[in-house]
């Protein structure tokens, strides 16, 4: 089974300012990697598959970058909306599909 | 619009059983492989077992193998989750959730999901 591993678990961030959260692999995923925005009482939220692309809708500000085992989401202006938690998930090799823990964004 | 509904949450004994569902639209629902995906009270995601477009290969995590059945009813674009033997670790909101490809296994769309308290 593939270990996600996401830090920091909770990120404090003041709006407009950059974040940058980060999710590691236990295994080499090439680019097999998706995130999530998941917000209190709701669903979560396809932001981000491929590693590097955007869903549909979702805007330029949020990034997603890395290879390997390393990967990284880059919110670049954060807006009130953008508080949530946030996972990533591997789909490289699979059953089990696996998720990190999550990273917390909120307002500082 | 693609919508995943589910419905069948309940407060349900240990040991006792329940049966999920999740009723589909929008989208051309023989296509895709469908999955339930749970999340604990204040914790995280986890997958919990996936179905093909056939309905004829299923899998699970381990810690249901055994105790979960999921099936689909492809002339009613329906999923269902039959859970026995519940323990009080399976309580959880569970999801209905697409996966876009069998080869890009991501999830694409999601259901508002459904909660299962298993308590005495």
């Amino acid at each position: 089974e593939i270990v996600m591993t996401q830090s920091p678990a909770t990120l404090s961030v003041s709006p407009g300012e950059r974040a940058t959260l980060s999710c590691r692999a236990s295994q080499r995923l090439n680019f097999n990697l998706a995130w999530y925005q998941q917000k209190p009482g709701q669903a979560p939220r396809l932001l981000i598959y491929g590693a590097s692309t955007r869903a549909t809708g979702v805007p330029a500000r949020f990034t997603g970058s890395g290879s390997g085992t390393e990967f990284t989401l880059t919110i670049s202006s954060l807006q009130s909306e953008d508080f949530a938690v946030y996972y990533c998930q591997q789909y490289n090799i699979w059953p089990p599909l696996t998720f990190g823990g999550g990273t917390k964004v909120e307002i500082k | 619009e693609v919508q995943l509904v589910e419905s069948g949450g309940a407060l349900v004994q240990p040991g006792g059983s329940l049966r999920l569902s999740c009723a589909a639209s929008g989208f051309t629902f023989t296509h895709y492989w469908i999955n339930w995906v749970r999340q604990a009270p204040g914790k995280g995601l986890e997958w919990v077992a996936k179905i093909n477009e056939a309905g004829s290969e299923a899998d699970y995590v381990d810690s249901v193998r055994g105790r979960f059945t999921i099936s689909r009813d492809n002339a009613k674009n329906s999923l269902s989750l039959q859970m026995n033997s519940l323990r009080a670790e399976d309580t959880a909101v569970y999801y209905c959730a697409r996966a876009a490809t069998v080869s890009t296994y991501y999830f694409d769309y999601w259901g508002q999901g459904t909660l299962v308290t298993v308590s005495s």
